[in-house]
């Protein structure tokens, strides 16, 4: 079971809008729709920001949106504010009642 | 609304067993799936194991060999031992609940450092 691979870093500018990738295989995010992403703060516990590969929790903003493709997940943030710098991470379920996360992307916005 | 609350030894010596519990309050355990997650000071996020509410386990492979997740109903408890510690077990550890049958963490405890070192 290996991690699931994300960038290390990406970055934007207020207003627009990024996308991070999370690449698993086809024994994990390839083979379900069970894809979910996480932000978190400096210092702070990890808040769940989509489930299900695209769903939002209520309370999280519709700027932020998820989907899939194959063996690659993809968490997009519009608009981007700067609340929003944190890092990210995805998160699958692999299959045999076992969870995989990716590595954390770290977003900054400029 | 759940709160989780992880407890236990700050600071733990090598080659003995690292052991925390999570309480939960506001809902009970006698439902969904409890799972726990550590994070290395600087790095990412890894999932350890969960255990349902009937006492059914699932581990990390790479841990299992080490690890114990256990439930006290009695107290809306859960616990982890991890055992023959080292440095590299060194980190923050949440305890968190698995949503439904979706597969996510919704709900996390602040998390707690724990440091191996003798």
């Amino acid at each position: 079971q290996s991690a699931l691979t994300q960038p290390a870093s990406v970055s934007g500018s207020p207003g627009q809008s990024i996308t991070i990738s999370c690449t698993g295989t086809s024994s994990d995010v390839g083979s379900y729709t069970l894809v979910s992403w996480y932000q978190q703060h400096p210092g702070k516990a990890p808040k769940l920001m989509i489930y299900e590969g695209s769903k939002r929790p209520s309370g999280v903003s519709n700027r932020f949106s998820g989907s899939k493709s194959g063996n690659t997940a993809s968490l997009t943030i519009s608009g981007l504010q700067a609340e929003d710098e944190a890092d990210y991470y995805c998160c699958s379920y692999a299959g045999g009642s076992t969870l995989v996360f990716g590595g954390g992307t770290k977003l900054a916005v400029l | 609304q759940v709160q989780l609350q992880e407890s236990g030894p700050g600071l733990v010596k090598p080659s003995e067993t690292l052991s925390l519990t999570c309480t939960v309050s506001g809902g009970s355990i006698s439902s969904y799936y409890w799972s726990w997650i550590r994070q290395p000071p600087g790095k990412g996020l890894e999932w350890i194991g969960y255990i349902y509410h009937s006492g059914t386990t699932s581990y990390n492979p790479s841990l299992k060999s080490r690890v114990t997740i256990s439930r006290d109903t009695s107290n809306n408890q859960f616990s982890l031992n991890l055992r023959s510690v080292t440095a590299a077990d060194t980190a923050v550890y949440y305890c968190a609940r698995i949503g439904g049958g979706s597969w996510d963490f919704d709900c996390w405890g602040q998390g707690m450092l724990v440091t191996v070192s003798s």
